[in-house]
């Protein structure tokens, strides 16, 4: 199936560093969601995106909603270690009742302390 | 306190056995959805459905089914054409009116 470009694929990042990753993709996509997911577990939304040029936080995090509507970057200002995680970015092309997302293959993030 | 909840967290089967995972929820959400997960991949579709006793394939349905026989649940089954099942389960919903899918803790089967 279709999925998006996420990058990168992995960080290793000092506490206290700011992080950006991003998705890009061939498709214009209506909605882009951003996930995280801790080991072993389900993953965990932490910001949904509607409109072009959206700009929207959710604590230190920062994500928007690209202009073009082809990409979407996320951005964890100062890092502390329960960042840790894998983040997925996921969007939608809206195709009548089509509730599919289409998802990246995932950023893996890792704080040294 | 609404959620969705898939159990068991582990199972474990004999391989050429079926195997039924089950996925609750109580949001009121009218679609569910199954994906699997390998280490280090994405997730991949394997159903979805959007209203009670309908349910269309994902990207990945071949040795899967499902059914749809209550709002609430949406079980899981790995058939023993499944060919490669050992696999994190995850099941999600969604509202019809916002694309956000929230999701379960997932279920991680192993077959032996």
């Amino acid at each position: 199936g279709q999925q998006l470009n996420q990058s990168p694929q992995s960080m290793f990042i000092q506490e206290g560093e700011d992080v950006s990753m991003n998705c890009t993709s061939s498709s214009i996509f209506n909605t882009w969601l951003w996930y995280k997911q801790d080991p072993g577990e389900g993953p965990v939304l932490l910001i949904a995106l509607y409109k072009a040029g959206e700009l929207t936080s959710n604590g230190r995090l920062t994500a928007q909603f690209g202009i073009t509507r082809k990409d979407s970057f996320l951005n964890i200002s100062a890092s502390i270690p329960s960042d840790v995680g894998i983040y997925f970015c996921a969007g939608q092309v809206h195709a009548g009742n089509n509730r599919k997302l289409i998802w990246g293959l995932g950023t893996s993030l890792a704080v040294n302390p | 306190d609404g959620g969705i909840t898939q159990s068991p967290k582990y199972l474990f089967r004999k391989e050429g056995q079926n195997v039924t995972l089950s996925c609750e929820q109580n949001l009121n959400h009218d679609a569910m959805y199954w994906y699997r997960q390998d280490p280090g991949q994405g997730l991949r579709l394997i159903y979805y459905s959007q209203i009670v006793n309908d349910f269309q394939k994902g990207d990945i349905a071949e040795g899967y089914s499902v059914s749809r026989e209550k709002k609430e649940s949406f079980p899981l089954t790995v058939t023993s054409a499944q060919k490669n099942p050992t696999a994190f389960y995850l099941c999600a919903s969604s509202s019809l009116t916002h694309n956000e899918q929230f999701f379960g803790p997932g279920t991680r089967l192993t077959v032996l």
